[in-house]
Order: C-alpha cells, then sequence, then structure tokens
C-alpha cells in the first residue's frame, strides 16, 4: 500500500516568488492536512481538507493557501514568499477521523527561500 | 492557553539504559494524546493514541501512558535504532472545532 507521496522533496525559491507543493495521500483517505515545521516552532498545523472542502485553517496568513481536487490529492500554495517561510512542509493523510485515531505522514518538502 | 510541552528537549542514553520522555498538556476537552516517531529528513510515524487517563500502550520497547495532565513514554532497554526525535500531540474540541497541537519534541540519541 502506497504511503502519503509529497513532491518535489526539495525545493529553493527566491524572496518574493510562489511556489505549488503538491501531496497526493493514501488511497481511500479523505482528508488531507498540511503542517509546518520549523526548528523553532516545531509543527504547525497550516489547513485541513475533506472531500475538497476546507474543514479547519491554523493561524497563518492568507499568502498560506490550500485546495483539494476531487481524487483526495491537495497543493498547498505560498504567494509572495519570504525568508521566514524556509521550513519542511508536511502532509498528513486520514480516512477522515485523524484527531482521533492518528495521522500518516509524508516526508515533507523541504523549501529554503533565498 | 491550549499547550503542549515536552521534556527533555534531548536526551542521550547508555544502550540498555531505561528512561522516560514526558508530554503535559494544558487543554480542556482532550480527545486523545498520540506519540509519534520522526527520523531525520522523514515525516512523523504515529505510534500510539491514548484516550483516558489510567490507559497504556506497548509497542516493542515502548511503553505510554496517561494522566489527566500528562503522559510519558517510557523506553525499556533502548537501543541505537531507537535514536530518533518523539513528538507528542493532543486532540481536543474548543468553540465546537476540532484542534490538533504538538509539542517540540524529545531528540533522543543513544549510545552504543
Amino acid at each position: 500500500k502506497a504511503g502519503v507521496t509529497q513532491t518535489p522533496r526539495y525545493l529553493i525559491k527566491t524572496r518574493g516568488q510562489q511556489v505549488t507543493l503538491s501531496c497526493s495521500p493514501i488511497s481511500g483517505h479523505r482528508s488531507v492536512s498540511w503542517y509546518q515545521q520549523t526548528p523553532g516552532q516545531g509543527l504547525q498545523f497550516l489547513f485541513e481538507y475533506f472531500s475538497e472542502t476546507q474543514r479547519n485553517k491554523g493561524n497563518f496568513p492568507g499568502r498560506f493557501s490550500g485546495r483539494q481536487f476531487s481524487n483526495s490529492r491537495s497543493e498547498m500554495n505560498v504567494s509572495t514568499l519570504e525568508l521566514g517561510d524556509s521550513a519542511l512542509y508536511l502532509c498528513a493523510s486520514s480516512a477522515g477521523t485523524g484527531v482521533l485515531y492518528g495521522y500518516t505522514f509524508g516526508s515533507g518538502t523541504r523549501l529554503t527561500v533565498v | 492557553e491550549d499547550q503542549v510541552t515536552q521534556s527533555p528537549e534531548a536526551l542521550r542514553l547508555q544502550e540498555g539504559e531505561s528512561s522516560s520522555l514526558n508530554c503535559s498538556y494544558t487543554v480542556s476537552g482532550l480527545r486523545g494524546l498520540f506519540w509519534y516517531r520522526q527520523d531525520p529528513g522523514k515525516g512523523p510515524e504515529f505510534l500510539f493514541t491514548l484516550y483516558s487517563a489510567g490507559e497504556e500502550k506497548e509497542k516493542e520497547r515502548l511503553k505510554a501512558t496517561l494522566t489527566k495532565k500528562e503522559s510519558f513514554l517510557h523506553i525499556t532497554a533502548p537501543k541505537p535504532e531507537d535514536s530518533a526525535t518523539y513528538l507528542c500531540a493532543v486532540s481536543f474540541i474548543t468553540s465546537g472545532t476540532y484542534k490538533y497541537i504538538f509539542g517540540t519534541g524529545t531528540r533522543l540519541k543513544v549510545l552504543a
């Protein structure tokens, strides 16, 4: 059974650019959550999508957005990149009850903003 | 403020030297406490979920316990391959919405 797939694994962008990250959840999982992980702040929740609808949102500026497609694949977009956006971006999938039974994470996309 | 605190931040053990990691939380309406293991360059890997005080779960050399204010992850006779960052997370309901927050983790290094 394939796990959660995130692409690309590594990305280098220039300040002011925008970036799109992709996540394919485990087959059959309809919930996809996104997290930002940095050494200082740990894992910070960005947003969660379930059946193409945003179900929950963290405290991040509007430059961070996401969407989910009908096949449950999800994308996350960050516009007008700042140096502080450099982080590991993790995607997690669940069958819909991750808050009760836990999540399966991908290996992440390492974003470096220069 | 809803918060999850893990201690210690880092821990070095000799192989076979048992110890415990702590996860304390200040949330109301707890629905579950979760332990994950994260290896460098990878995403967190789910280990356990605990739902109520007094509950215990075991997996190989790991045993997780839960009280009303904290959870412990006991590592018995650790091996070098147990070296990783261990994260805890809690799910709870606030203002009618589920929240899921992580602690900052304990970096465990087991020396051969």
